[in-house]
């Protein structure tokens, strides 16, 4: 069956740390990839896209990498701050649709 | 800056009520999509929306739900006779472009069912 894990367990770390956060699938084909920011009681936010024939992209302190043959994207929050404090969704384009991992909750601590 | 909007904000229904959430998807963008998030869970994908037609749905997505564009601003979600496991967040989503992926979330209607 088509899956799309993401570490179900909060991530907590000290602010100006990198948090580094996975997104593994199986069973799927992605064109493209894309990371997401969720606020509590929030919409969705759009981060990056990072397409099948990329293998690493960059904006501002996040860096987001994509290994077709792992079947894995590392999402990176350099210099990690307490309003970086959210829930993090991966998405695989398939099709029409994007579906959606179930997210790592990330906590940086002042 | 364009944004989604979506109405109500909150809805109270009681089972076996229909229910319409709206939405108004940003003005250039031309698909549509309706998602859904139980408490606690995962963003789930119910139907993406083209051209004026459904252009893909899941099985979350049965005869009990529809979609609609009445207009050329609004976009909205009906479901007919409601269930108590119906209770979540929806999210209405445009895009411009579906091979460039980026989607614009609303903030959600929240849909408690009694």
């Amino acid at each position: 069956s088509q899956k799309i894990e993401q570490n179900s367990e909060a991530l907590n770390i000290q602010e100006g740390k990198t948090a580094t956060l996975t997104c593994n699938y199986t069973n799927y084909s992605p064109a493209y990839l894309q990371w997401y920011r969720q606020d509590p009681g929030r919409g969705p936010v759009f981060l990056l896209l990072i397409r099948e024939n990329e293998k690493e992209k960059r904006k501002e302190r996040l860096k987001v990498t994509f290994d077709t043959t792992l079947k894995q994207s590392l999402f990176h929050i350099t210099a990690s701050q307490p309003a970086d404090s959210a829930t993090y969704l991966c998405a695989l384009g398939a099709a029409d649709k994007l579906i959606f991992g179930t997210g790592t909750r990330l906590q940086v601590f002042p | 800056e364009p944004e989604v909007t979506q109405t109500p904000s909150h809805q109270v229904t009681q089972m076996g009520q229909e229910v319409i959430l709206r939405c108004v998807p940003i003005s250039n963008h031309l698909y549509f999509y309706w998602y859904r998030q139980i408490l606690g869970q995962k963003v789930e994908f119910l139907v993406s929306f083209y051209n004026n037609e459904i252009s893909e749905k899941s099985e979350i997505f049965d005869d009990q739900f529809s979609v609609e564009r009445p207009d050329g601003s609004n976009f909205t979600l009906k479901i007919r006779s409601t269930k108590l496991e119906d209770s979540a967040m929806y999210f209405c989503a445009s895009s411009v472009d579906f091979t460039n992926g980026e989607l614009f979330f609303g903030e959600g209607s929240r849909l408690t069912v009694l």
